[in-house]
């Protein structure tokens, strides 16, 4: 079952900060998430795995509450670059299927 | 280092034609997925292979869409005969065994009129 993600869609100015949130019906493994500009392939952020590891790039954070099924994105003073579609994708077993959500869009103005 | 490459880019057909796509992943990433990406809509797996083997094929239409990875590298989809609703971007990605981090390639816009 696809994740839910809220936002749709923010919009904010430079340096400002943001959350995205993304949450799941189903009992999680991992969560991913991937950042996709206009025409472009999606790109890896980070993951974060049951029991509390993370991986990532960028100065980007993200928590993940294995209880509630949900994870949370956190974009801290935004840069223009950070502009895109942001994807949650929810693995819920150890065979690496992920599931994504249907995107937050994020726009950051000058 | 060289990304997920695939080909064509572009494809435009009218329905009831068939259409095959190609991908090449990324060196010594041995996890392969196929992936749907309807405008609007975040990427669908269509089929995630292992190797040579088949790990997930779940949500691929069977009737009409086959895949196959030949020795472990390269990987082709094929779409016989196509439909309307088949119009979207087909993202191919590869990773490490863990799925941890997974390369998309630039991906084919598939256009059925």
């Amino acid at each position: 079952q696809q994740p839910v993600q809220s936002p749709q869609a923010v919009i904010l100015r430079e340096g400002e900060d943001a959350v995205i949130n993304c949450s799941s019906s189903k009992a999680l493994y991992s969560v991913h998430w991937y950042r996709q500009k206009h025409g472009e392939a999606p790109v890896f952020l980070m993951i974060l795995l049951k029991g509390g590891e993370q991986k990532g790039h960028e100065k980007i954070s993200a928590s993940f509450n294995e209880k509630k099924q949900q994870s949370s994105l956190y974009l801290t003073a935004s840069q223009l670059s950070y502009s895109g579609t942001y994807f949650c994708g929810t693995g819920s077993g150890s065979a690496r299927q992920l599931t994504f959500g249907s995107g937050t869009q994020l726009t950051v103005l000058p | 280092e060289a990304g997920v490459a695939q080909s064509p880019r572009y494809k435009i057909i009218e329905k009831r034609q068939s259409v095959a796509f190609w991908c090449n992943p990324i060196s010594g990433h041995a996890t392969l997925y196929w992936y749907q990406q309807i405008l609007g809509q975040g990427p669908k797996l269509l089929i995630q292979f292992q190797n040579n083997g088949v790990v997930d094929d779940s949500q691929l239409p069977k009737d009409r869409f086959s895949a196959e990875r030949l020795k472990g590298v390269d990987s082709t989809l094929k779409i016989q005969p196509a439909k309307l609703e088949d119009s979207a971007v087909y993202l191919c990605a590869s990773s490490f065994s863990d799925g941890h981090e997974q390369y998309f390639g630039p991906g084919t816009r598939l256009t059925v009129t």
